[in-house]
């Protein structure tokens, strides 16, 4: 039984680069969160869907940020144009919406932005 | 807003020792759940154990158990006969049951690295 997948596992890029993420979600699953994790500023959550609908985004750091979910098996994270403060790991995580709703993440990219 | 604490940076244990790693957390609310994650150097969040805060029982999953105390506004991690396995990161975690936009949300506490010695 697969877990959530993202990916790329690494990412490695130039200020005022694209970049995208990638997370597959459980199968089944509807609901889906990205998560940042820095040491800085631990673990936070950016945004998260249900049923493919942006539910609350008011963790998105800034509009050079944005999400998609264009179906119920796949979602992107966008950054455009990319910071050297936007390096961290990324997490994507999925739950179902009803109980008993715990969250399954993936093994989260790690961006760096130089 | 609900906030989560985890007052313990840094813990350590020797192997087939018990340690008890603390959580506090602030929320107005009645009803939610509270969980601890699993992060080991592979980044990977591992879901260790869930608990539901309509229940008085406390949760346990084989080694690890809970200490809830809802009241008080306290859910510690009890890991006995630790292993070298359960080196980690570990994070408390808060998840409103209700409506809104913080459903579905989990609120994340600093983190406890724990060591375990041979």
């Amino acid at each position: 039984d697969a877990g959530v997948i993202q990916s790329p596992r690494h990412e490695v890029t130039e200020m005022g680069q694209e970049v995208t993420l990638r997370c597959k979600p459980i199968s089944g699953h509807n609901s889906l969160f990205w998560y940042r994790q820095t040491m800085m500023r631990g673990l936070e959550l950016l945004i998260y869907f249900n049923n493919n609908v942006p539910i609350d985004d008011s963790g998105m750091p800034e509009d050079r940020f944005s999400a998609k979910m264009p179906n119920a098996s796949f979602s992107t994270l966008k950054i455009q144009p990319s910071e050297p403060r936007d390096s961290a790991v990324y997490f994507c995580a999925s739950s179902l919406v009803y109980l008993p709703r715990e969250q399954y993440f993936g093994p989260g990219t790690r961006l760096t932005v130089t | 807003a609900q906030t989560v604490t985890q007052s313990q940076p840094e813990m350590s244990v020797q192997e087939a020792e018990t340690v008890t790693l603390s959580c506090t957390y602030d929320t107005s609310e009645s009803d939610y759940y509270l969980f601890w994650y699993k992060q080991p150097p592979s980044r990977q969040m591992i879901l260790v154990i869930r608990q539901e805060a309509y229940k008085q029982q406390n949760a346990t999953e084989n080694r690890f158990s809970v200490n809830f105390q809802k009241a008080a506004k306290s859910f510690s991690l009890k890991i006995s006969d630790s292993q070298l396995g359960d080196a980690a990161m570990y994070f408390c975690a808060y998840r409103s049951a209700g409506g809104g936009t913080s459903y579905g949300k989990l609120t994340f506490g600093q983190g406890t690295i724990l060591t375990v010695h041979p």
